[in-house]
């Protein structure tokens, strides 16, 4: 059945430096799903890619699926502490399947 | 706009004691719904999904049950719990009508404490 791995698992950032976080599909996904969870929180949905080679940008927020629509990325610039918690990304061929997720910790 | 609603938000059960989680939808009709289990430090766990009312789609085999009594009621049960079902449970629900294409909207949780 369909896997969803994200590397890496834990990610230890100094505020304002970059990092990216990766995803990966055994089998073609139809799309991709990025979620971002805070400390004590409940997972809140922050964007969908359907096209093969497809970038999205929120503010400081990169997301990309790669062309054979296996693999997917967040990169995140100029790290802030508002960016602590574990992003999630969530494959679909039929249904969705959530990778372990990223957590992410910011040192000041 | 759709809430969706979790209770309680914490429980302390002891091992073979009955477990009720309710989720309810408001604003919306016919969403799909989701429970999922997070074990501390982990990822997300799909358990069941629902299209409709009565229709339960079970995806790991356990001790759990849920039930759809209502168009947007869901509910998560077990008749004995067991230590490993400690965990962080989450209701969620779709409105794309169809699982593989729709984003995904959280309840904030029930925390449960297996002793």
């Amino acid at each position: 059945g369909q896997q969803v791995m994200q590397i890496p698992q834990y990610q230890h950032v100094q505020e304002g430096e970059d990092f990216t976080t990766y995803c990966n599909s055994s089998t073609t996904l139809s799309n991709i799903q990025w979620y971002k969870q805070r400390p004590g929180g409940h997972p809140v949905f922050l964007i969908q890619l359907v096209k093969s080679g497809e970038v999205k940008k929120q503010k400081r927020l990169t997301f990309q699926f790669g062309e054979a629509k296996k693999n997917s990325s967040l990169h995140i610039t100029a790290t802030q502490t508002t960016d602590v918690g574990t992003y999630f990304c969530a494959g679909i061929d039929y249904k969705l399947s959530f990778g372990a997720g990223t957590t992410v910790t910011v040192r000041a | 706009s759709q809430t969706i609603h979790q209770w309680p938000a914490t429980l302390v059960q002891p091992v073979g004691s009955p477990l009720s989680l309710e989720c309810t939808v408001e604003g919306t009709s016919n969403p799909n719904l989701y429970w999922y289990r997070q074990a501390a430090g982990r990822g997300l766990q799909l358990l069941f999904y629902s299209v409709g009312i009565g229709q339960i789609s079970s995806e790991v085999p356990q001790n759990l049950s849920a039930s759809r009594p209502q168009d947007r009621q869901f509910i998560l049960s077990s008749k004995k719990l067991l230590l490993s079902d400690s965990g962080f449970y989450l209701c969620a629900f779709g409105l794309a009508g169809k699982i593989s294409q729709e984003t995904q909207y959280f309840g904030p949780g029930t925390r449960l404490l297996v002793l």
